[in-house]
């Protein structure tokens, strides 16, 4: 079993819509996590960062946590086309950006 | 610079070449992550640097794989004798200090070895 599994999708929905991203992890030792958001051909950027459990709110972006399941999600309100890039969640025992470990990305494309 | 710059953007090579891949990272953070993304996996994870120093170079796959930082800043990752399966696009990513999540990645280095 990965470390991390992420559903790669791909998944389209129309603009407007609410989507849900998620990604379940087996390592109990991970305490932060993030999810970065990947247009194609460019580097990821870092879109959400929790530490533990419970939610956090950014505009149309919220991410959960549930380390009793270990499972995470993001969700994205009032979808937009531009929202279309591959997110990638991640996770780390630390506090640092070292040996982040990856899930494989969701491919979300937001049609108009 | 404004962001992470990484060079060249693309490069194709013979399997068997050596080639070297070159990151500059944001001015004035001293850490400096190597990260490895292959077609329809997630990010590997390859060597960290903190200043000039390396503590942690497990996730290199091979002793094919070496890595350098100079002055706290340029960083270059060289790989030997170049295999198919190192195609890949090679990402660096730097940010103020280790233990700042906020890691700002470069375009990545595409590479081909044919």
């Amino acid at each position: 079993q990965k470390e991390v599994e992420q559903d790669p999708g791909p998944l389209s929905v129309p603009e407007g819509a609410i989507v849900s991203l998620n990604c379940t992890y087996s390592n109990s030792a991970f305490q932060y996590f993030m999810w970065y958001r990947q247009y194609s051909r460019k580097g990821p950027e870092l879109l959400m960062y929790t530490y533990s459990s419970g939610n956090k709110e950014d505009g149309r972006f919220t991410a959960q946590v549930d380390k009793s399941s270990k499972y995470i999600s993001l969700f994205i309100r009032d979808s937009q086309p531009s929202d279309s890039a591959t997110y990638l969640c991640a996770m780390s025992a630390q506090g640092g950006s070292e040996k982040l470990v990856f899930g494989k990305g969701t491919k979300l494309t937001v049609n108009p | 610079g404004a962001g992470v710059s990484q060079s060249p953007s693309n490069k194709v090579t013979e399997k068997g070449k050596d080639v070297e891949l070159r990151c500059d990272p944001i001015s004035g953070h001293t850490a400096l992550y190597w990260y490895r993304q292959s077609l329809g996996q997630g990010l590997e994870f390859l060597i960290y640097f903190q200043g000039n120093s390396a503590p942690d170079k497990s996730g290199l796959p091979s002793d094919r794989f070496s890595a350098e930082r100079t002055g706290g800043s340029v960083s270059t990752l060289t790989i030997q004798r170049t295999q198919q399966e190192d195609s890949a696009v090679y990402l660096c990513a730097s940010s103020r200090q280790i233990l700042n999540t906020e890691a700002f990645f470069g375009q990545g280095t595409r590479l081909t070895v044919v």
